[in-house]
């Protein structure tokens, strides 16, 4: 059973754009979100998080909004550009270690 | 300073082989954690070690599953015997504690079992 699901395994979007990358979890008990981006061939690399206390954080072009009700995070990227093509996983922090999805391959289009 | 170190980077092997994965995390980090990254599942943890010790294995799939940690600076994860159902890419990544701190990844192991 996924406690954390993306249920979009791909995303295409076109430069300039925003992209919207959603995620669900399923423990009301998760206290700590993140996302990470990876691209091929290497290891994924932290990106934005946000405390279960936010609702919203905010770093340059990325923002990540925590809907606490609809156990729901979303990743929003805007402008978007192309070398933000990659990969995408968010993950929630529970029982001390971090439970992924499966990820989210976003394509940014020139 | 170096990240997450991981060898072998790729390894082909056929079934029934054993197979052994390494990992060096950063210098200073206390906590290494395993994952493998298959299509349908994403990123699953394994096993996670703090201070060396193991924590929480119970993401290790069957017996034919090990991973040790013998000191600050090396783990291994080990399959024997190999399977085709193995195949994926296999993580290492080390953090300061299990708390708020990032994870940091190495660059994975592909491991292909024929």
């Amino acid at each position: 059973d996924q406690q954390v699901k993306q249920n979009s395994p791909s995303l295409s979007v076109q430069e300039g754009r925003i992209s919207i990358l959603n995620c669900d979890y399923t423990n009301s008990m998760f206290d700590y979100f993140l996302w990470y981006k990876k691209y091929p061939a290497e290891g994924p690399t932290f990106l934005i998080s946000i405390s279960s206390i936010k609702d919203k954080n905010e770093d340059g072009r990325f923002t990540v909004f925590l809907n606490k009700s609809a156990k729901h995070l979303s990743l929003h990227i805007v402008p978007s550009q192309p070398g933000d093509s990659a990969v995408y996983f968010c993950a929630a922090r529970g029982g001390g270690k971090l439970i992924f999805g499966q990820g989210t391959e976003l394509s940014v289009k020139p | 300073d170096a990240g997450v170190i991981q060898s072998p980077r790729h390894e082909v092997t056929e079934m029934g082989q054993e197979v052994t994965l390494r990992c060096k995390p950063i210098s200073g980090h206390n906590s290494l954690f395993w994952y493998r990254q298959t299509m349908m599942r994403g990123l699953e943890l394994l096993i996670y070690f703090n201070n060396n010790v193991p924590i929480d294995d119970s993401g290790m799939p069957e017996d034919r599953f090990s991973a040790k940690m013998p000191n600050a600076s090396f783990s291994t994860l080990k399959i024997q015997p190999s399977e085709p159902r193995d195949s994926a890419v296999y993580f290492c990544a080390s953090s300061f504690s299990t708390g708020l701190e990032t994870q940091y990844f190495g660059p994975g192991t592909r491991l292909t079992v024929l």
